[in-house]
């Protein structure tokens, strides 16, 4: 079976760009995560769907970032503008149901120059 | 919330059971305890989770304390592979879906 799947693997962009990550969750689940990871603050949970709805984005920094899940099999999170504080690496992992166990994809390394 | 702790970093020979340690004293009575690992530059993976009783499948073992403040991670044959930060994990709050990663335990397994 297919994983997480995300794109792009590696994004750098000027500042002030806008930011498009992508992500394809595991078939027939129905909770998808937004991830974000630095070296000084470790790995934090941004905004988390259930059946393609927004239930808790109390993680997303500030108003530059949002994320959509148009359908089952596709979500992305954006940023704009982007600014050099936004370099990560962003996850997406999805779980069957709640509390099930997460699968993650293996990121998408973003620099904001 | 309930919070992890873990040592920061192990050592463990090739060949030999790795115990990876986790405190979660604050934990509440219908929590799991997750295990994932993150091998450098890859999403963390998912190992393990119990409840209760103790578990094992075909990467490790998960031992819980009967108080259920503690558990220990069980690798039973460490291969050079095996090294990576390991992450316990319980959940923030009275939400199933919210994680608290915190900094885990970087294993270094050593020939």
């Amino acid at each position: 079976d297919a994983g997480v799947i995300q794109s792009p693997r590696h994004e750098v962009t000027e500042m002030g760009q806008e930011v498009t990550l992508r992500c394809k969750p595991i078939s027939g689940h129905d909770y998808l995560f937004w991830y974000r990871q630095t070296m000084m603050r470790g790995l934090e949970l941004l905004i988390y769907f259930n059946n393609n709805v927004p239930i808790d984005d109390s993680g997303m920094p500030e108003d530059r970032f949002s994320a959509k899940m148009p359908n089952a099999s596709f979500s992305t999170l954006k940023i704009q503008p982007s600014e050099p504080r936004d370099s990560a690496v962003y996850f997406c992992a999805s779980s069957l149901s709640q509390g099930q166990p997460q699968h993650f994809g293996d990121g998408t390394r973003l620099s904001i120059l | 919330d309930a919070k992890t702790t873990q040592p920061p970093s192990m050592d463990c020979a090739e060949g030999r059971a790795a115990n990876l340690p986790c405190n979660h004293s604050t934990i509440s009575g219908n929590e799991y305890v997750y295990w994932y690992r993150q091998i450098h530059s890859q999403g963390p993976q998912y190992i393990i989770h119990g409840l209760k009783n103790n578990e094992t499948n075909e990467m490790a073992s998960l031992i819980i304390t009967e108080d259920r403040k503690s558990s220990t991670l069980i690798l039973p044959h460490a291969t050079l592979r095996d090294t990576a930060v390991y992450y316990c994990i319980v959940r923030v709050g009275d939400n199933f879906n919210k994680f608290y990663f915190g900094s885990g335990t970087k294993l270094n397994v050593k020939p």
